[in-house]
């Protein structure tokens, strides 16, 4: 059974930073990449970076750029998010999901997410 | 980047009644790179449909997907109480991008 499960959240002051992890179950991990989402109180879901099953292609969307580093460890399994200088914006439950590309092919698991909350 | 722009913002809807709920992309897909989600309070959100018309893995043939260009389509017949959520479109080309939601309550 497809299980992630995402870990790392909390409460961070504005200028702070946090590094999120995604570990999967289930499945053969490193034959996947793994997409980061977002979803602030009340709101959409906006798309927030991509990682390619060997880790040699990495994209971000516009809101985090320069400020996010995405990555991965397939011996252990996970994925994680650097978030760095954030602000309260920034505020929102994030969400990893699986797919088979990193673009062209819909995320088809996803993880209940963890919540960051950028407050002074 | 594409923006897509669902309509109706809110149903309301009894159990056996059918549901359309319609995407608009802000520029023609030139692929067929649309998929839907539902997403219950609290919950992941959940794959329903991609590539326009395929239904995800165990989901009920109740959800059906069509639609092209710009214009874009999720029907849900015969309302159950469970299908009450938010429904997301989303397309997943290189910058990938969602509607802002449905919420349809049964």
């Amino acid at each position: 059974q497809v299980h992630l499960v995402e870990s790392g959240g909390g409460v961070v002051q504005p200028g702070g930073s946090l590094t999120l992890s995604c570990a999967g179950t289930g499945f053969t991990f490193s034959r996947h990449a793994f997409h980061w989402f977002r979803q602030a109180p009340g709101k959409g879901l906006e798309w927030v970076a991509v990682i390619s099953d060997d880790a040699n292609s990495k994209y971000y969307g516009d809101s985090l750029q320069g400020r996010i580093t995405i990555s991965r460890d397939n011996s252990k399994n996970t994925v994680h998010l650097q978030l760095n200088s954030l602000r309260r914006e920034d505020t929102a439950r994030y969400f990893c999901a699986r797919a088979y590309t990193v673009f062209g092919v819909a995320t088809d698991y996803w993880g209940q997410g963890t919540l960051v909350t950028v407050s002074s | 980047e594409i923006v897509l722009t669902q309509s109706p913002g809110s149903l309301s809807l009894s159990p056996g009644e059918g549901a359309t709920l319609s995407c608009r992309a802000s520029q023609s897909l030139p692929t067929r790179y649309l998929a839907w989600y539902q997403q219950k309070p609290g919950q992941a959100p959940r794959l329903l449909i991609d590539g326009v018309s395929r239904r995800a893995a165990d989901i009920p043939d109740r959800f059906s997907g069509s639609g092209s260009g710009t214009d874009f389509t999720l029907n849900i017949d015969r309302l159950e109480p469970e299908d009450s959520a938010v429904y997301f479109c989303h397309q997943y080309g290189s910058s990938p991008t969602f509607g802002q939601g449905t919420k349809l309550e049964i």
